[in-house]
């Protein structure tokens, strides 16, 4: 049973530039939820994908977009990159169930110079 | 805003004995309650959960309490072992925010022989 699936590992950005980061949900799951994982910090919540709509958001700003595929796989997409965005990107997925478990991936560790 | 709080970053236990983690939070509106486990270089692991209308939940070594009219809502391992040395999150959903996990900054619990 493949768990929460994200990539790339590592990218190193430069400021001002763009990404993209993918997650591939674990099997069964149709909910995915991003977060953001400063140093020494907790994780915080971007946003959620539902039935390919966001359907919350955190206390980010619209550089921070997102998309859910048909078979629920989801990518984030960060515009204008700054040295602040530096961190680890964490996917979660869960099902549509309100007090569901949310699954993380590994994550995707970013550097902006 | 910090709506859950991990006021102590670290704690360090004797293997066998038992590790306790607390954390406290501040929005009444929570009623959902986890505990995530992380170690370098991997996402979050669940542990544990409780509904607010629970006050103690257990899952071999790991039980959770929770106090609602206190906030607080501790960990407890028993008997701690070497593999349980890892970074511990704390994390909480609301009814009116679903699936948005708000997280606390984490304890470094480290596990020694």
């Amino acid at each position: 049973d493949a768990g929460v699936t994200q990539s790339p590992t590592h990218l190193i950005k430069t400021r001002g530039q763009q990404v993209t980061l993918r997650c591939s949900p674990k099997s069964g799951h149709d909910t995915v939820s991003w977060y953001q994982q400063a140093l020494g910090q907790g994780p915080q919540f971007i946003f959620q994908y539902y039935e390919e709509e966001e359907r919350q958001r955190g206390n980010f700003p619209d550089r921070f977009s997102g998309h859910q595929f048909p078979n629920y796989s989801s990518e984030l997409n960060v515009n204008a990159l700054l040295l602040g965005d530096s961190a680890l990107y964490l996917c979660a997925s869960s099902l549509s169930s309100r007090e569901e478990t949310q699954y993380f991936g590994p994550g995707t560790r970013l550097l902006v110079l | 805003d910090q709506q859950v709080k991990q006021n102590s970053p670290s704690l360090s236990v004797q293997e066998g004995r038992i590790s306790i983690l607390n954390c406290d939070y501040t929005n009444s509106m929570f009623d959902y309650f986890l505990w995530y486990k992380k170690y370098p270089a991997e996402g979050p692991t669940f542990l544990i959960s409780i509904s607010s209308i629970k006050d103690k939940n257990e899952d071999g070594r790991f039980t959770v309490f929770l106090n609602k009219s206190a906030k607080h809502l501790s960990l407890h391992i028993v008997p701690s072992q070497p593999g349980d040395s890892a970074v511990y999150f704390c994390a909480a959903s609301a009814t009116d925010s679903w699936g948005k996990l708000q997280f606390g900054a984490g304890t470094q619990v480290v596990v020694t022989p």
